[in-house]
């Protein structure tokens, strides 16, 4: 089977840095992918990562190591629109190429 | 515009009672699935479909029917709800030129 472990909360002030881990065991490792879920609103996609190395978009930038089994999702310049639930997901080759979804961080920006 | 639409957005009803939730998708993808969000545990997948009358378990399909009859339309059907069905239920299609999901507005159930 297929698991994945994030922390179940981060909190961070306006304006700082802010790093959500995801670890996981999967066989046939195709990809991960980060997804943002507002309260009551639905996930909407953010990264995808294939292959080893930092992926960057706008204020967030996400990181993929494959040897590890781990990535990371970065969001800088934290502002309070990004208090939400965030999701780490893998994709396996030889399934369903759907998604498997982790927990999810909540994330809590203070002013 | 491109879009996942489920219906309806909310729904109260008592065990035993059949129900639909319909789901549609306006981009033209194979790849379609029904997930259930419950507090603490993710988003837990229920059933998806790789293409028209392609159907397969997820992790959790007890209780759950599904069907595929045309590329656009993937309703989840409970025969029989029970109270432990009460969650909010996504559906979402893939995009596979990016293996992203793209997800309906979500269905809170709530069964009595």
């Amino acid at each position: 089977g297929q698991s994945l472990e994030q922390p179940s909360e981060v909190t961070a002030v306006e304006g700082a840095i802010v790093q959500i881990n995801c670890t996981y065991q999967t066989s046939g490792f195709y990809g991960l992918s980060w997804y943002q879920q507002h309260d009551g609103g639905a996930p909407t996609f953010l990264s995808y990562n294939a292959l080893d190395g930092l992926e960057e978009t706008g204020r967030f930038s996400s990181f993929l190591s494959r040897s590890d089994s781990y990535g990371y999702l970065l969001l800088q310049e934290l502002q309070m629109k990004d208090s939400a639930s965030y999701f780490c997901a893998v994709l396996t080759s030889g399934g369903s190429y759907i998604p498997t979804f982790g927990r999810g961080t909540s994330l809590i920006v203070h002013p | 515009e491109a879009q996942v639409t489920q219906n309806p957005r909310y729904l109260i009803t008592v065990t035993g009672k059949k129900l639909t939730v319909t789901c549609s998708q306006n981009m033209n993808h194979e790849y379609m699935s029904w997930y259930r969000q419950d507090p603490g545990l993710g988003l837990r997948q229920i059933y998806y479909s790789m293409n028209v009358e392609v159907t397969d378990k997820g992790d959790v399909p007890e209780g759950y029917k599904v069907s595929r009859k045309e590329k656009r339309n993937f309703p989840l059907i409970l025969e029989s709800p029970s109270p432990n069905q009460t969650s909010l239920y996504f559906c979402a299609s893939q995009d596979p030129s990016t293996d992203t999901q793209y997800f309906g507005p979500g269905t809170r159930l709530t069964v009595l």
